[in-house]
Order: C-alpha cells, then structure tokens, then sequence
C-alpha cells in the first residue's frame, strides 16, 4: 500500500526565510508526485508536478521540488518567503502502473511571520 | 467562471435530515471525485466516478452516497447526517489524457451538522 507522510503539521518561517516542506511517501512502484497548495477558503490548485524526466521541477509563486528516489522523497522548497505564501500545502501520491488512485498527505500548513 | 464549481458553499443542517451537495465541471473531464476534508487528515477519497456509468467506493464511503447524473454533474448524499460528518468536502476532476491522474478542486463546500 502506498501512504504519503508530511513531516510537521504546522511550519513557521520569516518573511525572506527559506521555505522547507518535507513529504516522504511509500510506493511499490515509482509513483507521481504533486504538490498542492490551498488558499483560505479555497479549493485546492496544483503548485506542481512530478511525472518523468528532470527530477528537480519547478512550479509557480517560486516554488520547487525535487524527487529523490533512493530517499523516498519529494520536499518542496522555496528560497524566499513571500507573506502571501501562507497556505496549506499537500503532499500527494498516484502510482504510475494504471490505477488511478491518488493519496494525499495530512497537510502543512505554512506561516509567515513579517 | 470557474471550471469546478460546488453548491452550497455553506451549510448548517440538523442530525437526521438529508442533504445534497451539488457539483458541476465545465472542463469536460470523465473523471469526478468526492473527498472529505478533517483538519490534521488530509483528504479522504469517498467516491469516485470515471464516466456517467461508473461509481466507485471510496476509503471512506459509509453514510454516503452519490449520483453522476451527467459527463459535467457529480452529487454527494447524506442520507441521514450526523455530526461527525461536518467537514469541508471538495469535488474534484481529471482527465483520462495522462495516468498521472492531476486533479482540479471545486472551492468546497462548509458543511455543518449540529
């Protein structure tokens, strides 16, 4: 079975702080990985994307991720904070043999502090 | 307009009664989902659906049912709500053109049982 780990519920940076978002996940099989991020009272909208290739992956508002196979992991990162980056941020899983199944991480959420 | 959209955005109901939450797409995708969001849980998947004849169970589907009444409409019953069914639920889409599955959110809908 696959299962998505984000490690701290809640992270708190500074304004102009690194942003450092850890999700570890489990999967039999190369999985594809995504990062959500949502909004207060929003839906949730992709942040980005792991499919094939390039393992490092850039995404929007400056935000990054990078595959790490031999460590099962896929932390999302962004150099500078940004106030208006604080949000909810979601790990998530689908395998790549077929099945549709998504898995989703519990959730980080993030704090800037001015 | 938005592409997922969700109705009612808020709702505050009694135990016993039932409700429908409503979701539409203009994306034209096959796939629709239904997920549940409890604060330190993450998403949870309650059903899903690939075409208009097609209604899977999710994780945690009892309690619940749901109706793909079209390509573009995908409904969430509660029979009988109970309070722990508060929570916010999302209706989501994707399409069948990449296995790697990225879902597009509707902003939730807030829903209450007392």
């Amino acid at each position: 079975a696959q299962s998505v780990t984000q490690l701290g519920s809640h992270v708190s940076v500074s304004e102009g702080a690194l942003v450092l978002l850890r999700c570890n996940y489990s999967s039999s099989v190369p999985p594809y990985l995504f990062w959500y991020v949502q909004y207060p009272n929003q839906g949730l909208q992709l942040l980005l994307k792991y499919t094939t290739g390039a393992t490092l992956v850039k995404g929007i508002n400056g935000f990054e991720a990078e595959f790490k196979k031999s460590e099962t992991s896929f932390h999302l990162t962004k150099p500078s904070a940004h106030m208006s980056d604080a949000a909810e941020y979601f790990c998530a899983v689908t395998r790549n043999t077929g099945g549709f199944k998504t898995i989703f991480g519990a959730g980080t959420r993030l704090f800037v502090k001015a | 307009d938005a592409d997922v959209t969700q109705t009612p955005r808020n709702r505050i109901t009694k135990t016993g009664k039932r409700i429908m939450l409503e979701c539409s797409q203009t994306k034209g995708h096959d796939r629709m989902y239904w997920y549940r969001q409890d604060p330190g849980l993450g998403l949870r998947l309650i059903y899903y659906s690939f075409d208009v004849k097609d209604i899977n169970k999710g994780e945690i589907s009892d309690g619940y049912s749901v109706s793909r009444q079209a390509q573009a409409k995908f409904s969430l019953s509660l029979e009988s709500a109970i309070p722990n069914q508060t929570a916010l639920y999302f209706c989501a889409t994707s399409d069948t053109t990449h296995s790697y599955n990225e879902q597009f959110f509707g902003p939730g809908t807030r829903l209450t049982v007392l």
